[in-house]
């Protein structure tokens, strides 16, 4: 059974302030990492795919980065706002495989 | 707005009814998928279909039963469904099976409450 772990499962953060959250994955037999972000009420929303061991991806304020090798990936949000509160989800596919297996999830929510 | 659109929104059913939820995309997408989420469960993939064909089926019950006619269309009939199935279902649609190239464009997902 592949697992996927994300960590914390939510978090509180105020306007303004940088964060990041973790996402675990079994190192062997990487194909790929996504990473999405779902909105209360709205369908979930890709923000990177990546692939590459040292990959390291941007999007605004939010970017990314893999280690294939130890199994983990980072999603960064620099100087939160309002609208980044979101679940974000990350999903891992196995070489030979076509399926993403999707983490819990880490629930973000920003006060003002 | 992803371009993958699902309905119903919500539906409640008893547990002897038969019932369908469709999913569409216009996006030129070849691939298309069924996920359930449950309650403080991650996303589960359930079936995956590429160029109409059924290339993966998750050990879904039968109760559960996909049909793809073309691929812009996806739909999940259900029957004799129990409670413990009411769960968020998401459709999903990628240009080829989600991987290394391409990722997924989700629908807004049909609220299922079996009664």
């Amino acid at each position: 059974i592949l697992n996927v772990e994300q960590s914390p499962q939510s978090l509180h953060v105020q306007e303004g302030d940088s964060t990041n959250f973790t996402c675990s994955f079994p190192s062997s037999n990487f194909y790929a990492l996504h990473w999405y972000r779902w909105e209360t009420a709205k369908s979930p929303e890709a923000l990177f795919v990546m692939t590459l061991n040292g990959d390291e991806k941007k999007k605004g304020r939010i970017s990314a980065t893999l280690n294939t090798k130890e199994g983990y990936s980072y999603l960064y949000i620099k100087g939160s706002q309002p609208e980044d509160s979101a679940t974000y989800l990350c999903a891992f596919i196995i070489q030979g495989a076509q399926k993403l297996v999707f983490g819990q999830g880490t629930r973000l929510t920003i006060n003002p | 707005e992803t371009g993958v659109t699902q309905t119903p929104r919500h539906l409640v059913m008893g547990m002897t009814n038969k019932k369908s939820l469709k999913c569409e995309q216009h996006l030129g997408h070849n691939a298309m998928y069924w996920y359930k989420q449950s309650a403080k469960k991650p996303l589960e993939l359930m079936f995956v279909y590429n160029f109409k064909e059924q290339t993966e089926n998750n050990s879904v019950p039968s109760r559960f039963s996909p049909e793809c006619p073309n691929s812009s269309h996806l739909f999940l009939h259900l029957h004799t469904l129990q409670p413990e199935d009411s769960a968020l279902y998401l459709c999903a649609s990628s240009q080829e099976p989600t991987g290394r190239q391409t990722e997924a464009f989700f629908g807004q997902g049909t609220r299922l409450t079996v009664v």
